[in-house]
């Protein structure tokens, strides 16, 4: 089955160190997104990339960084510069060029001690 | 970024028809409106999405006002399985595509 795969499904990491979150997908689609959703909130949007080997900052970039080298993966560094890094982050794609709707990964919750 | 406004919380009782409200009086004419779903510790998921005309599907419809300023999701049946956050959200084609998620309604559904 088509879909995507956030791994793992909980992280945890000691304060001042960068973890990568992974997001692989078999849907063929160009636009992947990442998200983070602290508790009682809705999503907000941290980088996209709508092809490969390029990307743009959301609306909370600082603190994160992204690569997109393959079409099927689109990997989220929290670096320790990530002020508050604890939260449930996940990975979205959609399919380009025309109407269609967003398809979401299960989420990874990262807890930093 | 067109900005939505949805009650915070509904409730519903299970079989019974819900109508989740949306305002989106700052909409433009290329935005479509999507509706998604969120379970606790889940990724949200897709429930549908229209431009102009009601739009059905196997999980819901959507109502839109003529004017665009509003939409309705309506779910037919509800289930316990359909107790959720719902998010109502314009998004413009061309660009980003981006998602902006407000806070959605709570729905609750009782046995």
């Amino acid at each position: 089955d088509g879909g995507i795969t956030q791994s793992p499904k909980y992280l945890f990491r000691k304060e001042g160190q960068n973890v990568t979150l992974s997001c692989e997908q078999n849907l063929n689609h160009d636009a992947m997104y990442w998200y983070r959703q602290d508790p009682g909130q809705g999503l907000r949007l941290i980088y996209y990339s709508q092809i490969v080997n390029d990307f743009q900052k959301g609306d909370i970039a600082e603190g994160y960084s992204v690569s997109r080298e393959k079409k099927e993966s689109f990997p989220l560094t929290v670096t320790s510069a990530q002020k508050n890094p604890t939260a449930f982050y996940l990975c979205a794609t959609r399919r380009q060029g025309g109407n269609y709707g967003y398809t979401f990964g299960s989420g990874t919750r990262l807890t930093v001690v | 970024d067109a900005k939505t406004t949805q009650p915070n919380s509904m409730e519903s009782n299970e079989e019974e028809p819900v109508h989740l409200p949306c305002n989106h009086s700052t909409i433009s004419g290329t935005d479509y409106i999507h509706w998604y779903r969120q379970l606790p510790s889940q990724g949200p998921e897709y429930v549908i999405h229209g431009l102009t005309s009601n739009v059905n599907n196997r999980m819901a419809s959507l109502a839109i006002a003529e004017d665009r300023k509003s939409s309705t999701l309506i779910l037919h049946r509800a289930t316990l399985r359909d107790a959720a956050v719902y998010y109502c959200i314009p998004v413009r084609q061309g660009g980003s595509e981006k998602l902006v998620f407000g806070k959605g309604t709570k729905l609750t559904v009782n046995p």
